[in-house]
C-alpha cells in the first residue's frame, strides 16, 4: 500500500517562479526522502529528511517536516525548464528494515 | 564508477516466456532492491535483499523470483511471464538507512 500521498498531482509554472510540492503519510518515520525522475529514466535522490529534523536545505531545495500533521513539503525556489520532472517523496518507515514506500508522484512542468 | 546498471533495458516477451532481468551495484551496498512501476501507481517494492544470500517479499512479489548469490548482482525472474508484468522495472541499490541509488530501468512487454 502507498504510504506516501503527493499533493498536487500535477504542477505547471513559468522559468522562475517557485514550486511547492506536499506529501502526506501515514505511519511512525525514521525519514523521509524526495526523488526526481525526467521522463523515461531512473530515480535520482535530491534530498533526506529524518524524523527529528524540521527543515533542510540543498541549493534550490528546501524541504519541511511536520512529524504532528505527518506531513512534508518540498520547495523549489528560482524553478527552470530543466526541473521539468515527477518527484516522489518515499518514506522509511520505523521498523521497516530500510525499505521505502513512494508516492504515486508530482508532475511538475516549468514553462520557458 | 557505473553505480546501477539493469540489463536488458528492453524486452519483448509472449505470454508464458521466461526471462531474468539482472541487476549490478559496484558500490558496496548490502541493500538491494526491485521494483516495477505503472502509470499512476508510483513504484511498488517487489522483492528486496538485505545482503548476500538473503531475499525478501515485497508489497507486489507474485509472479517473480529473486537472487542474491553475490553480493554485487540482484537477479529478477519471471519464470511464466503475464501481461499484467507488462512495466517498467527498476532496481535501487543502499546502505542501511540511507538513500538508494536507482538503475536506468528495464521497459518490459508481454504479449
Amino acid at each position: 500500500s502507498q504510504q506516501g500521498e503527493e499533493d498536487p498531482q500535477a504542477l505547471s509554472i513559468q522559468e522562475g517562479e517557485n514550486a511547492t510540492m506536499n506529501c502526506s503519510y501515514k505511519t511512525s518515520i525514521n525519514n523521509l526522502q524526495w526523488y526526481r525522475q525526467n521522463s523515461g529514466r531512473g530515480l535520482v535522490h535530491l534530498i533526506l529528511i529524518r524524523s527529528n529534523e524540521r527543515e533542510k536545505h540543498s541549493g534550490r531545495l528546501r524541504v519541511t517536516l511536520d512529524t504532528s500533521k505527518k506531513s512534508s513539503s518540498l520547495l523549489i525556489t528560482a524553478s527552470r525548464a530543466a526541473d521539468t520532472a515527477s518527484y516522489f517523496c518515499a518514506t522509511d518507515e520505523a521498523g521497516a528494515n530500510s525499505k521505502l514506500t513512494f508516492g504515486k508522484g508530482i508532475t511538475l512542468s516549468v514553462r520557458p | 564508477n557505473a553505480g546501477v546498471t539493469q540489463t536488458p533495458k528492453f524486452r519483448v516477451l509472449k505470454t508464458g516466456q521466461s526471462m531474468t532481468l539482472l541487476c549490478a551495484q559496484d558500490m558496496n551496498h548490502e541493500y538491494m532492491y526491485w521494483y516495477r512501476q505503472d502509470p499512476g501507481m508510483g513504484l511498488r517494492l517487489i522483492h528486496y535483499s538485505v545482503g548476500e544470500g538473503t531475499t525478501a517479499k515485497g508489497e507486489v512479489p507474485d509472479g517473480y523470483n529473486v537472487s542474491r548469490l553475490k553480493k554485487q548482482n540482484f537477479l529478477l525472474g519471471l519464470e511464466s511471464a503475464a501481461p499484467s508484468q507488462t512495466s517498467v522495472y527498476f532496481c535501487a541499490s543502499s546502505r542501511r538507512g540511507n538513500i538508494q541509488y536507482f538503475g536506468a530501468g528495464t521497459r518490459l512487454s508481454v504479449l
